[in-house]
């Protein structure tokens, strides 16, 4: 596609459940990121992924969180025994690779997931 | 840790008038710089980026200052429109590594 697509757009889940998020990247990019947002909050780095290296996973909060991603293409974000501090929007985001430079219009986002814990 | 943050939370500006957005970092490695636009519902979006080797940079109606000396970064709008109304992040991006730092974020607000 054109963009970053992400989904569900809106997930509402009751606490102790399991949920995945999906991200679908630009096409060609190898970089994958995911972000957490908080209402009225910063963005928050969660994980990143780039080609077949090793994830960069410094930025998941706790062992119920994990990500894959499928090659260069199609990212999951799994959330284990939700909590109600989990909600929150989860962001993807796509960029070309390492090494970034003018003109590369750092990351390409999507959308979002807003997760809602209940 | 490290961080990039912002002098003024929120912001607002009567249309027409020009905006300044500041942010301020304190990763002095860092050789790229960033300024998305958040609008309500939707992911940040790229406005215009800077290297560290610049200190201006110039866009439609945005213009980037980097200041290395203390450390700061300031988003200029001219002539502040409605649709300018949005959350704005600074990023920095240290080393040349695709893994960026965000600012808590300014909002702005345009008074028509």
């Amino acid at each position: 596609g054109a963009g970053v697509s992400q989904s569900p757009s809106n997930k509402v889940t009751e606490k102790g459940k399991d949920v995945e998020l999906r991200c679908d990247p630009i096409s060609g990019h190898t970089a994958l990121y995911w972000y957490r947002q908080s209402l009225g909050q910063g963005l928050e780095f969660l994980i990143y992924f780039q080609g077949n290296s090793a994830p960069d996973k410094s930025g998941l909060p706790s062992d119920r969180f994990s990500a894959e991603r499928t090659g260069e293409s199609v990212s999951t974000l799994t959330i284990q025994r939700t909590q109600q501090e989990d909600s929150a929007v989860y962001l993807c985001a796509s960029s070309p690779g390492q090494g970034m430079r003018i003109g590369d219009y750092g990351y390409t986002f999507g959308s979002g997931t807003r997760l809602t814990v209940v | 840790g490290e961080s990039v943050g912002l002098h003024l939370p929120t912001l607002s500006v009567q249309e027409g008038d020009n905006s300044i957005i500041n942010c301020a970092y304190s990763n002095s490695a860092s050789d790229y710089f960033i300024w998305y636009k958040q609008e309500s519902g939707k992911g940040p979006q790229f406005i215009i980026d800077i290297r560290s080797n610049m200190d201006k940079r110039q866009g439609q109606r945005v213009t980037v200052l980097l200041n290395k000396t203390v450390k700061h970064l300031s988003l200029q709008i001219a002539a502040t429109q409605p649709g300018d109304s949005a959350v704005y992040f600074c990023a920095e991006n240290p080393h040349s590594y695709d893994k960026v730092i965000f600012g808590p974020g300014t909002s702005l607000s345009v008074i028509p």
